[in-house]
């Protein structure tokens, strides 16, 4: 079945350690995005890919890095520099066209600071 | 900027109970309106996705509503079931140019008491 995967379920993270998290998808989707999610809050758009070797920003980019090298996969590097990153971390997808296509999201990453 | 309101933040109703979850955003130029559901720890599941020229899309027991002029959307929920309990989030795709014009609302926690 065709999917996002994310990778791992749990991540634990030292002060001061960079970690990266997981996102692969197989929907041979172009464009692929990182959101965080914290309690009370909406979900918050931090990186967004619509091509491979391409990304942007979004609202809340500082602290974190991406690439995009292979159209399957959108890795999150959460960096010593983030100084809040206890958060769920949420990886998706979209098909081609602007209008037609939802978005299809991964099952996430909890973060934990510790 | 597009801001999406949902109302309530929580509701409890007891099993077979009929239900109507709400979404409101404040700016009507929109292409599309996505549904979800989200439960404990995990990622969201689509639900359904209104075009902005569409004025419901239905699934099962779901029924979801848009009118795009008064910047409404409602998720009907017919025969509400224990399973049925998780949160519901509604997401507005902006019409502008670029990528980063996805708004998600803060979500519905619902619960069915058997």
């Amino acid at each position: 079945d065709g999917g996002i995967t994310q990778s791992p379920k749990y991540l634990f993270r030292k002060e001061g350690q960079n970690v990266t998290l997981s996102c692969e998808q197989n929907l041979n989707h172009d464009a692929m995005y990182w959101y965080r999610q914290d309690p009370g809050q909406g979900l918050r758009l931090i990186y967004y890919s619509q091509i491979v070797n391409d990304f942007q920003k979004g609202d809340i980019a500082e602290g974190y890095s991406v690439s995009r090298e292979k159209k399957e996969s959108f890795p999150l590097t959460v960096t010593s520099a983030q100084k809040n990153p206890t958060a769920f971390y949420l990886c998706a997808s979209r098909g081609p066209g602007a209008t037609l296509h939802g978005y299809t999201f991964g099952s996430g990453t909890r973060l934990t600071v510790v | 900027k597009q801001e999406v309101t949902q109302i309530p933040a929580a509701l409890s109703v007891p099993e077979g109970e009929n239900l109507v979850l709400n979404c409101s955003f404040t700016d009507s130029a929109i292409y599309n309106l996505q549904w979800f559901r989200q439960d404990p720890g995990k990622g969201l599941t689509s639900l359904l996705l209104i075009q902005s020229s569409q004025r419901e899309q239905t699934s099962g027991r779901l029924n979801a509503s848009l009118d795009k002029s008064s910047g409404r959307s409602t998720l009907y929920i017919a025969a509400s079931q224990p399973g049925d309990s998780a949160t519901y989030l509604c997401a507005v795709k902006g019409d502008q140019t670029g990528a980063n014009n996805l708004f998600f609302g803060t979500g519905t926690r619902l619960t069915v008491i058997p």
